[in-house]
């Protein structure tokens, strides 16, 4: 079975802190991304990469930056966390066109508060 | 750009009904995929069926199944005899097979009353 696992399910943060979320997976997936997910809103891409140090923005990339140093492992950075970061960060992988069949798999979210 | 629109935020069901989800979806790509995605209460998000866009054929899995209406860019799904379990959010979602980003739409809460 695909394993995506997101570092921590609840994190609660201050303001302006720099804060981490890491998700690993053991697929050896080429592509993986990150999502946030607000009521109302579903799910809204911030950034994905398809391979190793590379790095696209998404929809909402503004105030985020990520880090993709080893295939498995996608790091999504708030470099200073503000109130409007607070959501539920979803991170997902999935093969490489044309070997996938472009299903993405899921962590199970981290749950972030910015007081 | 890709749209996908879910026109029902929210529903509820008794427990062994039929429910049908609507999505609709824009685009001027012809090779793509649509997905329906579940994510049950604090729990992980999961794939619960995929079709591709040059397939006429509907996509079925077990009570699931898609009405898909290429030329009208619609894409239902129905849940037969739903059960408890069943009571999530549903997205569905586009890809277009160029560069394999997923578009949601905003959701339909799914309530499965016993």
């Amino acid at each position: 079975d695909v394993k995506v696992t997101q570092s921590s399910r609840y994190l609660v943060k201050r303001t302006g802190e720099k804060v981490f979320l890491e998700c690993v997976q053991d697929m050896d997936h080429e592509n993986m991304f990150w999502y946030r997910q607000d009521p109302g809103l579903g799910l809204r891409l911030i950034y994905f990469s398809y391979d190793v140090k590379m790095k696209e923005k998404g929809d909402i990339p503004e105030g985020y930056s990520v880090s993709r140093e080893k295939k498995e492992r996608f790091s999504l950075i708030l470099e200073s966390a503000s109130t409007n970061q607070t959501s539920m960060y979803l991170c997902a992988s999935s093969f490489g066109a044309p070997s996938g069949t472009s299903e993405q798999f899921f962590g199970p979210g981290t749950r972030l508060t910015v007081l | 750009a890709q749209t996908v629109t879910q026109s029902q935020p929210e529903m509820s069901v008794q427990e062994a009904e039929t429910v049908t989800l609507s999505c609709t979806y824009d685009t001027s790509e012809n090779n793509y995929y649509l997905f329906w995605y579940k994510q049950p209460p604090s729990r992980q998000m999961i794939l619960v069926i995929r079709q591709e866009a040059y397939k006429q054929q509907n996509a079925t899995e077990n009570r699931f199944s898609v009405n898909f209406q290429k030329a009208a860019k619609s894409f239902s799904l129905k849940i037969s005899d739903s059960q408890l379990g069943d009571t999530a959010m549903y997205f569905c979602a586009f890809m277009n097979r160029r560069d394999d980003k997923i578009i949601f739409g905003k959701g339909t809460r799914l309530h499965i009353l016993p």
